[in-house]
């Protein structure tokens, strides 16, 4: 099974609809991220959470709200869609930074949003 | 000025040529790099994982960093049509990306030619 699922991974909504992404680990990681991604102008930064009561904001945050439900489980919610954020996002999760070892960010398998 | 620039391609190479991809930033900050490949419709893998200046060496693959010129490279050698995916390069102050996360370059897509 794999390690960082996503789910859906694929969804069409229209412009005003809620939406929610899940991201589900299991690698025992405490840090979590969500990106999107889009042509021409790679990955970027939505938010990120080191722990179940820490949540910030990355890059690109507007539209967009998140909740880290356990350490397992982080969600990503558009409470409003609008087609600009029609777009692959993706989950990421790292270990905590500690002596030894790399603590850097696996990825998921993304979900296609599209919204009309 | 972009923090990351990086060749989007396509860059097309015959089967067993060496392949050099490449990424510039403007961060000094930067301290921690890495490249990524990213096969259509996945999620990016990683693949190699540097601190600060110097080389690394995994199998066919080895990245360089050059922080005085803001440079950073990816080389293959004996390329395979099963390399043929987009290379992303990201970097980050902090280990693991910390508070800023990963900063990423656009990727260069990579065609191998059989």
């Amino acid at each position: 099974d794999a390690d960082v699922t996503q789910t859906p991974r694929n969804r069409i909504t229209k412009t005003g609809k809620r939406i929610m992404l899940e991201c589900s680990q299991t690698k025992g990681h405490d840090r979590m991220y969500w990106y999107r991604q889009d042509p021409g102008l790679g990955l970027r930064l939505i938010y990120y959470s080191f722990d179940v009561k820490d949540i910030n904001k990355g890059e690109i945050s507007d539209g967009y709200s998140v909740s880290r439900q356990a350490q397992a489980k982080f969600s990503l919610s558009l409470e409003s869609a609008i087609p600009n954020q029609t777009a692959l996002y993706f989950c990421a999760t790292s270990d905590s930074p500690g002596q030894g070892g790399t603590d850097t960010q696996y990825f998921g398998p993304g979900t296609r949003l599209t919204v009309l | 000025q972009k923090e990351v620039e990086q060749d989007p391609g396509p860059l097309s190479v015959p089967e067993g040529a060496i392949v050099s991809l490449n990424c510039t930033y403007s961060n000094s900050a930067f301290q921690y790099f890495m490249w990524y490949r990213q096969y259509s419709r996945k999620g990016p893998e990683l693949l190699m994982y540097t601190y600060s200046s110097g080389n690394k060496e995994d199998g066919r693959f080895t990245a360089q960093v050059d922080k005085s010129s803001k440079y950073i490279s990816l080389f293959i050698r004996d390329s395979q049509p099963s390399d043929s995916a987009t290379y992303l390069c990201a970097m980050s102050r902090y280990s693991g990306g910390g508070a800023d996360g990963l900063t990423f370059g656009k990727g260069t897509h990579l065609i191998i030619q059989p």
